[in-house]
């Protein structure tokens, strides 16, 4: 079984430009997760979809984040501009039930 | 949200059995607790889960007692490929089930030869 595929592994960006990462979970999972882990500490969730419809982005910094799921499937996640504390890895998860299988994450470093 | 505490860092011998515990003090009735492991470059991989009691795959126990206001992840014999970050979450298994899912810090443990 393919497991959730994320693009591209890395990214290196300078501050206020913009930048999207792209997740493919696994077939059949309708639930979809964008985490971002800065170096050092646990993954925080930003965002939650259950197929197209968002469940939970309290922790989305919705000024400069964006992230949709067209037809319930793929999912984009866009920071427009850039900081410098945005870099991190972020991380895309998938879910049928409880068990959330993660992606090798993207890697973005601003500068 | 039910918040976790786990050691920060623990190192051990190849060989030797190493068990990691969390507190979860406030933990909800409807809450179970789960055990993910993260290798460095890594997303994090589904160990185990449990609700109450023992829980026992290929790859790790799980022991949980009555009040559940701790857990214990025991890993036998570890080897040095067992080094990586282990993070103990609760939450419930509803629909939510991100919105009730927090990662702490983890536990770092290092595996020595």
């Amino acid at each position: 079984e393919a497991g959730v595929a994320q693009s591209p592994r890395y990214k290196i960006i300078e501050k206020r430009q913009s930048v999207a990462f792209w997740c493919n979970p696994i077939s059949g999972h309708a639930t979809l997760y964008w985490y971002q882990q800065i170096l050092g500490q646990g993954p925080k969730l930003l965002i939650q979809f259950q197929n197209n419809g968002v469940v939970d982005d309290s922790q989305l910094p919705k000024d400069r984040f964006s992230a949709e799921r067209l037809k319930g499937v793929d999912s984009t996640l866009k920071i427009q501009p850039a900081k410098l504390e945005d870099s991190a890895v972020y991380l895309c998860a998938s879910s049928l039930t409880e068990t959330q299988y993660f992606g090798p994450g993207t890697r973005l470093l601003v500068l | 949200l039910a918040k976790t505490t786990q050691p920060i860092s623990m190192d051990s011998y190849e060989g030797q059995e190493v068990n990691i515990t969390c507190s979860h003090n406030n933990i909800a009735t409807n809450d179970y607790i789960t055990w993910y492991q993260q290798f460095p470059s890594q997303g994090p991989r589904f160990i185990i889960q449990g609700y109450k009691t023992k829980v026992t795959n290929e790859v790790a126990s799980l022991f949980i007692p009555a009040d559940r206001k701790s857990s214990t992840l025991s890993l036998p014999r570890v080897s040095l490929s067992d080094t990586a970050v282990y993070y103990c979450l609760v939450g419930d298994l509803g629909g939510n089930y991100g919105q009730n899912f927090v990662f702490g810090p983890g536990t770092r443990l290092s595996v020595l030869p």
